[in-house]
């Protein structure tokens, strides 16, 4: 089946790092893939949505310039978390769904654990 | 988006039937449904769609009454290592993305 990809499964670094993750979708090309952060014991919250060859559309309250999005490739779309602060310490997720797969389902990352000291 | 209602938590014992039901009273004609299995520090694992009546697969089944405007997840036989969170979420494939609500934390104990 398809997979997705997600890298590093884990961070920990010092405030003011900027933190890249990684997501990859494995065997189908991802037209359109999604960010979700999730806060313990909390359902997943959309960040933004990425789309190849452009720029990624960011739900309410999510800084763009905080959570940089880059989706150059069909396989590939990254997250960066610039200037990292403690209370972007959280699960981020990611998501893809592929060319003419319009009615399949999404399928998801094993999500980034990132802790901010 | 079609906003879902599920219960917060559920209790079974190892071997039982598990039925999570789901409400969606403003389910969309587009929207299908989808439910999702997630354990900790995991990303969701995708369990089954439908989009009316019944499907079936090798882990559960999904029934989806003629209005749509409930479903319920059956897992049949379930064993320690389904304890979880499961996800109902509705919406339209080709008009994504999808919204995750509350979802219901299913415990299961020997």
């Amino acid at each position: 089946g398809a997979v997705v990809s997600q890298h590093p499964s884990r961070v920990i670094c010092k405030s003011g790092t900027s933190v890249k993750i990684e997501c990859r979708s494995l065997d189908f090309q991802a037209t359109t893939m999604f960010w979700y952060r999730q806060f313990p014991k909390q359902s997943l919250m959309l960040m933004a949505t990425s789309n190849e060859g452009s720029k990624a559309t960011y739900e309410q309250g999510v800084e763009k310039d905080k959570f940089l999005i880059n989706h150059a490739s069909l396989t590939l779309s990254t997250l960066t978390v610039t200037s990292a602060h403690p209370e972007d310490s959280s699960f981020y997720i990611c998501s893809a769904m592929g060319q003419g797969r319009s009615n399949q389902p999404q399928h998801f990352g094993d999500g980034t654990r990132l802790s901010i000291l | 988006l079609a906003k879902t209602t599920q219960p917060i938590s559920m209790d079974s014992y190892e071997g039982q039937e598990v039925n999570i039901t789901c409400s969606h009273n403003n389910i969309a004609t587009n929207d299908y449904i989808t439910w999702y299995q997630q354990f900790p520090s995991q990303g969701p694992r995708f369990i089954i769609q439908g989009y009316k009546t019944k499907v079936t697969n090798e882990v559960a089944s999904l029934f989806i009454p003629a209005d749509r405007k409930s479903s319920t997840l059956s897992l049949p036989r379930v064993s320690l290592s389904d304890t979880a969170v499961y996800y109902c979420l509705v919406g339209d494939p080709r008009n994504t993305p999808l919204v995750f609500g509350k979802g219901t934390r299913l415990s299961v104990i020997a």
